[in-house]
C-alpha cells in the first residue's frame, strides 16, 4: 500500500510570496490532516477534512492560509501572502474513520 | 497552552539497555494516546498506541504504560538498537481518528 504522498519537498521564498503544497492520501482513507512543524515543537493540526468537508479549522490562520479538498481526495494548502514565521516543515496525514493517523514525508518551506 | 509535555528533550541510552520515554498531560479528556517515531527528513512513523481504558499495551519491543491518576505515559524500548536513534513524539486525542495534540519531542541516541 503506497503511503502519503507530499510535494514539493522544499521550497523556499521570499516573504509576502503565495506558496501552495500538495498532498495525497493513502487510498480510502476519508480523513486527511495538515500539520505545521516548526522546529523543535511537536506538529501543530492546520485543518481537518472528513472526505471534503472540514471538520476543524480552528487553528488555521484563515487570513493567509487557505486549504481545499476537491472530490475528497486529493488536497492543497495555500499561503498567501506567506511571513517569516510560516518556516516550518508541513505535514500532510490521513486515516480511515476513526483509526490511526499516517504521515507523509512533509514539506520544508523556508521563508526569506 | 501545552497540553501535552515531553521534559526530556534527549535522552541517550547504551545498546541492549532499557530506554524509557515520557510524557505528561494535562487535560483528563483525553481518551486516547499515541507514540510516533521520526528519522530526520521523513514523516512521523506511527509506532504504538493505548486507549485510556487500558493501562499498558505492548508490541514487540516496544511497550507504552498509562497512569491516569498522574496523567503521565510512558514508552518503554527494550532491548534498544541504533536503529531506535530518532525523535519521538507522543500525542493525544480525544477519539480515535480525531486531532492529535502534540508534544515536543524527545531525541533517542542509542549508541552501539
Amino acid at each position: 500500500e503506497a503511503g502519503v504522498a507530499q510535494s514539493p519537498r522544499y521550497k523556499i521564498i521570499e516573504k509576502r510570496q503565495s506558496v501552495a503544497f500538495w498532498c495525497n492520501p493513502i487510498s480510502g482513507h476519508a480523513t486527511l490532516y495538515w500539520y505545521q512543524q516548526i522546529l523543535g515543537q511537536g506538529p501543530k493540526l492546520l485543518i481537518q477534512f472528513q472526505n471534503n468537508g472540514v471538520v476543524d479549522d480552528s487553528q488555521l490562520p484563515k487570513d493567509r492560509f487557505s486549504a481545499e479538498r476537491l472530490k475528497g481526495v486529493d488536497s492543497t494548502l495555500k499561503i498567501q501572502p506567506a511571513k517569516l514565521e510560516d518556516s516550518a516543515v508541513y505535514l500532510c496525514a490521513s486515516s480511515r474513520l476513526q483509526e490511526t493517523q499516517y504521515f507523509g514525508p512533509g514539506t520544508r518551506l523556508l521563508v526569506l | 497552552d501545552q497540553q501535552v509535555k515531553q521534559n526530556s528533550p534527549s535522552l541517550s541510552v547504551q545498546e541492549g539497555r532499557i530506554s524509557i520515554l515520557n510524557c505528561d498531560y494535562t487535560n483528563s479528556m483525553f481518551d486516547y494516546f499515541l507514540w510516533y517515531k521520526k528519522y530526520p527528513a521523513e514523516g512521523p512513523t506511527f509506532l504504538i498506541s493505548i486507549s485510556s481504558i487500558k493501562d499498558k499495551n505492548e508490541d514487540g519491543r516496544f511497550t507504552v504504560f498509562l497512569n491516569k491518576s498522574a496523567k503521565h505515559l510512558s514508552l518503554h524500548i527494550v532491548p534498544s538498537q541504533p536503529g531506535d536513534s530518532a525523535v519521538y513524539f507522543c500525542a493525544a486525542g480525544y477519539n480515535q481518528g480525531g486531532k492529535l495534540i502534540f508534544g515536543q519531542g524527545t531525541e533517542l541516541s542509542v549508541k552501539p
